[in-house]
């Protein structure tokens, strides 16, 4: 079946420190793959997502590759800040498919 | 453009009563979704509807019921209410087509406590 891990939370990081957060997958077929993040308070919002293999996803200091080679999609940011304080979610969608896959979610919290 | 909206944003609840949490969309989206997140963990897929007249059931749909009359409206009808119910419930629509390109609009949650 398909499936998503991500890496046990919560994370604490000092400002400006490097992020990675790790996501592995397992999926029948070619999956697209995504980072939804989810401030206090808010739902969730598309952070970024890459639909086949070698591409690289990118958005507000974020990247993520997918890697087939690995099953992986480690989300990464080289210098974060307390405004990037959020849960941050994995998924995968199998076109034509009718519902995501979501990771259990890894808390972040950015100390100033 | 309103996006998804969900209303009540708060509400509780005694056990046993009934309520209905509403979910609208104005992005003339065909697949909806309701999701509950309890505190500290991921979400659960409740029910899901790939267009009006047609629901299905998610992996956590007992004491839950849905309707999709119109592409707009997918409401959440909470019967009997439980303690475990309660929980922050998401209401999502699907933009782009399917899943291999598309991406989730969530709304901004309606957080239920029942006593």
């Amino acid at each position: 079946g398909n499936s998503v891990t991500q890496m046990e939370g919560p994370v604490t990081l000092s400002e400006e420190a490097f992020l990675t957060i790790n996501c592995t997958y397992t999926a029948t077929g070619y999956p697209s793959l995504f980072w939804y993040v989810q401030y206090p308070g808010e739902g969730l919002q598309l952070l970024l997502k890459a639909t086949k293999a070698d591409d690289k996803g990118s958005n507000k200091g974020f990247e993520a590759t997918y890697r087939k080679e690995t099953t992986s999609f480690h989300l990464e940011k080289g210098s974060v800040q307390v405004s990037d304080s959020a849960v941050y979610f994995c998924a995968l969608g199998i076109q034509g498919a009718q519902k995501l896959v979501f990771g259990q979610g890894t808390r972040l919290t950015i100390n100033p | 453009n309103a996006g998804v909206t969900q209303t009540p944003k708060f509400r509780i609840l005694k056990i046993g009563q009934s309520m209905t949490l509403q979910c609208t969309q104005d992005m003339n989206h065909n697949y909806m979704y309701w999701y509950r997140q309890d505190p500290g963990m991921g979400l659960k897929l409740i029910y899901y509807s790939v267009g009006a007249g047609i629901t299905d059931k998610g992996e956590v749909p007992n004491g839950y019921n849905v309707s999709r009359s119109t592409t707009e409206d997918f409401p959440l009808r909470l019967e009997l209410a439980a303690p475990s119910q309660t929980s922050v419930y998401f209401c999502a629509s699907l933009g782009g087509g399917s899943f291999g390109t598309g991406e989730l609009f969530f709304g901004e949650g309606s957080r239920l406590t029942v006593l």
